[in-house]
Formats: C-alpha cells, structure tokens, sequence
C-alpha cells in the first residue's frame, strides 16, 4: 500500500542538541502530521498541519509541511531527556478519506 | 473519561479463538478509526466509522475481521478464528469529523496469539 519514507530510522541525542527528521512520498497528501509514541503507549499527537508551505510550533517542536505536499520535517530544538522515544510521520488525502498512513518512524535515544 | 479509551490493554488467545477488542472514543467524537501497529512498524489503517457507519473498511486483512459501533458510541473489533499473525497492538483512534480532523489516541490493545 501507500508508503511515507521517514529518515532517520533512529538517531541518538544529547541533551542540548537540535534534533531534525524527515517524511517523504510520492502522493500529494493534504493534511500531515507528526505523532510520538513512548513503549506501551499510544500515539500522541504533536503537531497537525493543514497547508502546503506552512510552518508550525509547539513548544521547542518546529514541522513544516512542504511547499510539493509530498514531504514533512520536525525539528526539536535543545532537546531534553524526555524527549527519547519514537517519532512518526502520518498523513491523509482529507475529504472523505479519513485515515492516516504513517511512516515506520525515527527512534529517539540517548547518547551513551 | 477525557481520551480514548481500550480494553483490555493484554489479551492472549490461542489460535483459533474469537477474540473482541473494545474502544471507547473521546465523547462527542464523530469519527472513529481502528489500526493495527505490528512490532517496529507505523500503525496500518483497518477501518473507519463515522457515526454508526461503517465508510471504509478496505484496511480489514481477511473476512475474519469485524467491526462494529452499533450505537455511533463505542466501537468493537472482533477477530474470528484467530492466528498467530494476528498478533499486534491494536489502536483505536477518534476524531470530532472525521476528513483531515487530528486524530487522538487509545493505548491500544495488544494481542498476543499463541
């Protein structure tokens, strides 16, 4: 089926660093979405964009929905312990096609 | 309660067995989806309701998947005849409309067919 192809697959973080993951597709979706989801948890959302070219915060989070509606970034500034865990990509065409396909997401951990 | 809500959060089946995966969606949610999340992957879509309406279910692996939301409320994913593939976390979502409205999360239900 549909795919996004989320990049890094996983990434190690040092408190302070700035922390930067990508979504691609081949469709043009119009709705893209950045969830995180910690071990036995489910997804919660973080930031929901609805507009090619626009630039939304939350906090120290920074995502973009891209100027092609075919990719998506999400920047964490000077990240902090509580930030590890695993980051997804999700996206929908809208109108009366509500689901969400994801991306296989970017692990978050702390440098050794 | 205020999010959405699973039960039970553990269940462990032998393969052959009905199994039924019950989601309580956030009150006045129009819009009520259910995905399935294997071990290392993104949630894949199973089905979709709006209200009590079944709009989409072309994400339902096989014929022995089944939702229902008789009452536009709560939702039930039933699983006949279960097989170890089957194992996964199972995730409900729901939505105030539906279309391109933020989505919110269960904590799922994961299953585990032996």
């Amino acid at each position: 089926g549909q795919q996004l192809n989320q990049s890094p697959q996983s990434m190690f973080i040092q408190e302070g660093e700035d922390v930067s993951m990508n979504c691609t597709s081949s469709s043009i979706f119009n709705t893209w979405l950045w969830y995180k989801q910690d071990p036995g948890e489910g997804p919660v959302l973080l930031i929901a964009l609805y507009k090619a070219g626009e630039l939304t915060s939350n906090g120290r989070l920074t995502a973009q929905f891209g100027i092609t509606r075919k990719d998506s970034f999400l920047n964490i500034s000077a990240s902090i312990p509580s930030d590890v865990g695993i980051y997804f990509c999700a996206a929908n065409y809208g109108g009366s096609q509500g689901n969400l396909i994801f991306g296989k997401g970017t692990k978050l951990s702390v440098k050794p | 309660g205020a999010g959405v809500s699973q039960s039970p959060r553990y269940k462990v089946a032998k393969r052959g067995q009905d199994v039924a995966l019950r989601c309580d969606p956030i009150s006045g949610h129009v819009s009520l989806f259910w995905y399935q999340q294997a071990l290392g992957q993104g949630p894949e879509f199973l089905t979709y309701f709006q209200n009590e309406a079944q709009l989409d279910k072309s994400g339902l692996p096989s014929d022995r998947f089944f939702a229902e939301r008789p009452e536009g409320s709560v939702s039930t994913l039933k699983i006949q005849r279960t097989q170890q593939e089957d194992s996964a976390v199972y995730l409900c979502a729901s939505s105030l409309l539906g279309g391109n409205q933020p989505q919110h999360f269960g904590d799922g239900t994961r299953l585990s067919i032996l």
